[in-house]
């Protein structure tokens, strides 16, 4: 069956413009995360949604980044007024029941170059 | 203390070897515990979910001690196939499950 899907996969952009990252879950998958990887670093949580709603925000940089989910289904992660260290490989991953207690599944992640 | 500790390596060993790496984790309340694989420019994909009394898959074999807060991947009869970064995962229960990674234990079988 399908996997996790994002878009787009690269993503160049300009410091000071905003961004928005696409995640489409593993249909059914109640539980999704947002996860930050920069070069030869680990991944770094931004945010996860249980259904609809996003019980912890804590792993958020900034003020400058934002996500949401309708539907239970697609998420998107928004980046206003982007900074050169946000450059980084943004990964989604959805998991079909509560968060963390069971696998996730990643998608291929979008590579953000803000220039 | 991270939350999440592994050796970042490298580990370089020739094919056929045995290697094991170890993680520690600081939270005594975590529950769930994964090892993931990610090679390189790809995502993390699960390799195996540790559990409690041990387990193994083929040739490799995850353990949990709970006693000292480590999780353990041995990997026996190494192939060039098996470089890669070997991601420990933990899970605490109760509160928000957030998963934590470790940042990797890196990986490479030589010939």
């Amino acid at each position: 069956g399908a996997g996790v899907s994002q878009s787009p996969s690269n993503k160049v952009t300009e410091k000071g413009k905003d961004v928005e990252l696409r995640c489409d879950p593993i249909s059914g998958h109640t539980a999704l995360y947002w996860y930050r990887q920069s070069l030869g670093q680990g991944l770094e949580f931004l945010i996860y949604f249980q259904g609809n709603s996003a019980p912890d925000k804590s792993g958020l940089p900034s003020d400058r980044f934002s996500a949401e989910r309708t539907g239970g289904s697609v998420s998107t992660l928004t980046i206003q007024r982007t900074q050169q260290e946000d450059s980084a490989v943004y990964l989604c991953a959805s998991s079909e029941l509560v968060a963390g207690a069971e696998t996730q599944y990643f998608g291929p992640g979008t590579r953000l170059l803000v220039l | 203390r991270k939350e999440v500790e592994q050796d970042p390596g490298p580990f370089n060993v020739p094919e056929g070897a045995t290697v094991a790496f170890n993680c520690t984790y600081s939270n005594s309340a975590s529950q769930s515990f994964f090892w993931y694989r990610q090679d390189c420019r790809k995502e993390p994909k699960l390799l195996m979910s540790v559990y409690s009394s041990g387990n193994e898959d083929g040739r490799f074999t995850a353990q949990l001690n709970r006693a000292s807060q480590y999780i353990s991947l041995l990997i026996r009869d190494s192939k060039l196939s098996d470089s890669a970064t070997y991601l420990c995962v933990v899970a605490a229960s109760g509160g928000s499950y957030i998963p934590t990674f470790g940042r990797g234990t890196s990986l490479i079988v030589h010939p």
